[in-house]
């Protein structure tokens, strides 16, 4: 079974600095994605960025970046120049692409606050 | 792009009675539908995987005569929570895959249900 780790409850950075969520995930698949979603106090869940396993390069979205190391099976993200909006919580996701039924694993999340 | 409404946002019904939640894909046929139950600052809890015109899968855990899930059609599934309790209350979303695959993975905007 697929298995997400977010070790980190909560943290806090300034407004404008630079922020990096931890995340690091087990499989025995090779074919897989891996997500970042954010769910501010709204609650309406968004993609931030997703990361295709078979691809070495790593994803980058404007202000936002992973740093995917595929065999420490870690898979960080980068919040640069943090805004006030970025505050919310932020899940790491794996999906296998197997499978009729392959569903999200998430990890426990972690709360950013951006403070001004 | 991919748009998933849910409804209600928000709901209080009275212990014993049953509720009725609709997730609807606006702009794209869901082959599958995800139903996730969350407790406040916790992860996404995976209730139960519906494939439209089959029975739901449930996750281990799941009652499936409280949740009863209907996916009726390649843009309508609904949860039903069936003689609700005060311990059901919980916030409660959807997700939709569409036919194209990963990429299809859309949240709905969640529901709060209240039993008193």
């Amino acid at each position: 079974a697929q298995t997400v780790t977010q070790s980190q409850p909560e943290m806090s950075v300034q407004e404008a600095e630079t922020v990096t969520l931890s995340c690091t995930y087990d499989t025995s698949e090779s074919n897989y994605y891996l997500f970042w979603y954010k769910q501010p106090p709204s609650r309406q869940m968004i993609l931030v960025i997703r990361q295709e396993a078979y691809k070495q390069q790593n994803a980058t979205e404007n202000r936002f970046s992973v740093n995917f190391q595929k065999a420490a099976k870690s898979f960080s993200l980068k919040i640069s120049d943090s805004q006030l909006g970025d505050t919310a919580m932020y899940f790491c996701a794996f999906i296998q692409l197997t499978g009729a039924n392959s569903k999200l694993t998430f990890g426990k999340g972690i709360t950013l606050s951006v403070r001004p | 792009g991919a748009v998933v409404s849910q409804h209600p946002s928000r709901v209080i019904c009275k212990s014993g009675t049953s509720v009725k939640i609709e997730c609807r894909s606006l702009d794209f046929q869901a082959t599958t539908m995800f139903w996730y139950r969350q407790f406040p600052k916790q992860s996404l809890m995976l209730m139960a995987t519906s494939n439209e015109g089959s029975k739901a899968t449930y996750e281990q855990g799941v009652e499936k005569d409280k949740f009863l899930i209907n996916h009726a059609s390649l843009t309508l599934s609904t949860l039903t929570v069936t003689s609700a309790h005060p311990e059901d209350s919980s916030f409660y979303i959807c997700s939709a895959r569409n036919a194209g695959g990963v990429y299809g993975y859309t949240f709905g905007s969640g529901t709060r249900l209240t039993v008193v």
